[in-house]
């Protein structure tokens, strides 16, 4: 099945702890991005990813951090997390070409205490 | 000028209504528009790509006006579980990324 897998689903931690949320894709696709979505501010774009090796920031990139070695995951990590960015997250992706039908996670909800 | 902007909503229509959307954007160099639908908390789905010339899935049509910067989702016979947030998106500028509108909630009455 076509599907893109995020984890954790839900995350309660404490400010400045290290945290990575996971993300993988079984489509082969190029195209991987994370979003934040807060009440009223809707979908913001984090980082986006076009290929291995090949990253650039989005919208709200500050305090983020990402990798993409493999093809199919593409984590997100805060370094040294904080409470404003306690929100829901999602990673997509989608082949490159023409932006086709992005392909999302289930979403991480995350608090930072 | 925000980059994709909706009308938040809500809209409340009751079952077999009509409902329409529109969804401005800024940048003229656009290529890719979509309509994506997001139930509450949940991941969003795509529920049609726009083409130029329009196009219809269903009871929704998608129409896109270059000159006026704007696309339009056209909800037909509107049934409860069309209840949903309906987001507008955009190409960025780079072409690269993505541009979400806030969304539209609808709710449908019986």
């Amino acid at each position: 099945e076509a599907q893109v897998t995020q984890n954790p689903r839900y995350l309660i931690t404490v400010t400045g702890k290290k945290l990575t949320v996971t993300c993988s894709q079984n489509m082969n696709h190029e195209y991987m991005s994370w979003y934040r979505q807060d009440p009223g501010l809707g979908l913001r774009q984090i980082y986006y990813s076009m290929n291995v090796e090949v990253t650039d920031k989005g919208d709200v990139p500050e305090g983020y951090k990402v990798s993409r070695k493999e093809k199919r995951n593409f984590p997100l990590i805060l370094e040294s997390p904080s409470p404003n960015q306690t929100s829901l997250y999602f990673c997509a992706s989608s082949r490159v070409i023409h932006h086709e039908k992005l392909f999302f996670g289930s979403g991480t909800q995350l608090s930072v205490l | 000028r925000k980059e994709v902007e909706q009308d938040p909503g809500p809209f409340n229509v009751p079952e077999g209504a009509t409902v329409a959307f529109n969804c401005t954007y800024s940048n003229s160099a656009s290529q890719s528009f979509f309509w994506y639908r997001q139930d509450c908390r949940k991941e969003p789905k795509l529920l049609m790509s726009v083409y130029s010339s329009g196009n219809e899935d269903g009871r929704f049509t998608a129409q896109l006006n270059r000159a006026s910067q704007y696309i339009s989702l056209l909800i037909r016979d509107s049934k409860l579980s069309d209840s949903a947030t309906y987001l507008c998106v955009v190409n960025s500028n780079s072409g690269y990324a993505l541009n979400f509108g806030k969304g539209t909630s609808l709710l449908v009455t019986p």
